[in-house]
């Protein structure tokens, strides 16, 4: 299995452009994780899917961040518009079920200018 | 709400020192309890886990933990570290049905 693929690997961006981040999670898997990783607050977790639908998103910080999981192999984390401050590492998981271990992508390193 | 408490942020060891880095967590129920590991510049992996049984869990690389409910703690180890230990190590915490909740890290630095 290739495990949890993330795109891109890198984005650099302007302040006020739009971000999207996919994610493919591992075939079979039924729950998908998005996290934010920073120095100052760690590993945040954004929002997580469950059978395609979204249980908590608590964790998202404000509207102008998104996310949608239209099939069970695909998801995307959408900035719009994007600021400095959002600059971070978006992880995105997978598991099997709830509790399980989740297997982590290598992330999408976001830098907004 | 749970919540992860990591005591060290940054750990320094010479290699073949002692290793435990502290974990505690909040919550009062039944969780399950993960180590996770970020070498520099890497995703996360894991390192062990406790879901029941045996509160010593054996996990990769020599590593172990001790879940003692008591103290709601699930403290790392390893006997010796070696120079590519260094890495970020978190503790993570669920409940059934609900996602990991990470506590802070701590670095770990082996000086070769």
């Amino acid at each position: 299995d290739a495990g949890v693929i993330q795109s891109p690997r890198h984005e650099v961006t302007e302040m006020g452009q739009e971000v999207t981040l996919r994610c493919k999670p591992i075939s079979g898997h039924n729950s998908l994780f998005w996290y934010r990783q920073t120095m100052m607050r760690g590993l945040e977790l954004l929002i997580y899917f469950n059978n395609n639908v979204p249980i908590d998103d608590s964790g998202m910080p404000e509207d102008r961040f998104s996310a949608k999981m239209p099939n069970a192999s695909f998801s995307t984390l959408k900035i719009q518009p994007s600021e400095p401050r959002d600059s971070a590492v978006y992880f995105c998981a997978s598991s099997s079920g709830l509790p399980g271990e989740q297997f982590f992508g290598p992330g999408t390193r976001l830098t907004v200018l | 709400a749970q919540s992860v408490s990591q005591h060290n942020h940054h750990v320094i060891l010479s290699e073949a020192a002692s290793l435990e880095l502290g974990c505690n967590y909040s919550y009062g129920g039944t969780v399950n309890l993960f180590w996770y590991v970020q070498y520099p510049g890497q995703h996360l992996q894991l390192l062990l886990k406790y879901f029941s049984g045996d509160p010593l869990v054996k996990g990769i690389k020599g590593f172990e933990a001790e879940f003692i409910k008591s103290k709601f703690s699930f403290n790392l180890r390893k006997p010796s570290v070696q120079w590519s230990d260094t890495a970020e190590y978190f503790c993570a915490v669920n409940e059934a049905g609900t996602a990991l909740i990470f506590g802070k890290g701590t670095t770990l630095s082996v000086s070769s």
